[in-house]
C-alpha cells in the first residue's frame, strides 16, 4: 500500500471549515483513499473514502487532486466534538489483504 | 442499533494467563479484523477473517489465536506466549467485498499485572 504524509497537528476555530491535507504521491491506480478519526480511548470512526472523484457525505467532503497524489478532508463547520486524530489511509483492499495501515495522523484541535 | 460490540472495555489478567477478548457484530459483515494499538502508535493488524472458518495472520500474529465459527463473532485469545500483551485491542468488520470500509468497535484495554 502507498505511504501517506500528514501534518502532525492543526488548529481550527469552532464553526469554521477544517481542511486536513494528505499527501500520497506513490498511490497506484487501484488504491482507494480512506479517512478515519479517533477520539482518545475510542475505536477509529470511518469518515469517508474515494478513488478519484470528489465525495461528500453527512460528515465531510473528500477532495482528491486530478493526479491522485494528494487529497483534502473538509469538515465544513468544525465543532468541539471534532477534536480528534485524523488518519488518511491508502489501501489496495481489492488485492485481498484487506489491511488498513494507520500512521501517526493529524491531531486536529478545534478551538472555541 | 447495528454495530460492533467489544467486551469487556477493561481487562486485567495475571502474567502467564491466557485471556479471550470478545467481538460481536450485527452488521452482517463477511470480514472481521483484530488490531493492536500501543500508546502514541498507529494500529497493527493481528488477524483477519474473510469468511467463517477461515482466517489469516496479520503482521503481529505471534502469541495470539482466533476462531471464526460464526459470522457474527471473532474472539481473540491473547496467550501467555505474547511477550508484551498490555495494549488497546480493536476489532473491526467490513462487507469484505471490493473496497468497502472497515468499521471499528470501541476497543478493549488489556493490562497484565
Amino acid at each position: 500500500d502507498a505511504k501517506t504524509t500528514q501534518p502532525p497537528s492543526m488548529d481550527c476555530a469552532e464553526g469554521r471549515a477544517a481542511n486536513l491535507p494528505c499527501n500520497h504521491s506513490t498511490i497506484s491506480g487501484n488504491e482507494y483513499v480512506y479517512w478515519y478519526r479517533q477520539i482518545h480511548s475510542q475505536g477509529p470512526q470511518y469518515i469517508i473514502h474515494g478513488l478519484k472523484n470528489n465525495e461528500t457525505n453527512e460528515m465531510a467532503s473528500l477532495i482528491i487532486t486530478e493526479d491522485r497524489k494528494s487529497s483534502t478532508l473538509i469538515l465544513p463547520h468544525a465543532t468541539l466534538r471534532d477534536t480528534a486524530v485524523y488518519y488518511c489511509i491508502v489501501s489496495n483492499s481489492g488485492a485481498g489483504s484487506y489491511q488498513l495501515t494507520f500512521g501517526k495522523g493529524t491531531k486536529l484541535s478545534v478551538i472555541p | 442499533d447495528g454495530g460492533i460490540t467489544q467486551s469487556p472495555k477493561y481487562l486485567f489478567r495475571k502474567e502467564g494467563q491466557n485471556v479471550t477478548l470478545s467481538c460481536e457484530q450485527n452488521l452482517n459483515h463477511d470480514a472481521m479484523y483484530w488490531y493492536r494499538q500501543d500508546p502514541g502508535q498507529g494500529l497493527r493488524l493481528i488477524y483477519y477473517s474473510q469468511i467463517v472458518n477461515d482466517f489469516q495472520k496479520g503482521d503481529i500474529a505471534e502469541g495470539y489465536s482466533v476462531s471464526r465459527e460464526k459470522k457474527e463473532s471473532f474472539p481473540l485469545t491473547v496467550t501467555s506466549a505474547q511477550k508484551n500483551p498490555t495494549a488497546f485491542y480493536l476489532c473491526a468488520s467490513s462487507m469484505g467485498q471490493g473496497y468497502q470500509p472497515q468499521h471499528f468497535g470501541d476497543g478493549t484495554r488489556l493490562s497484565i499485572l
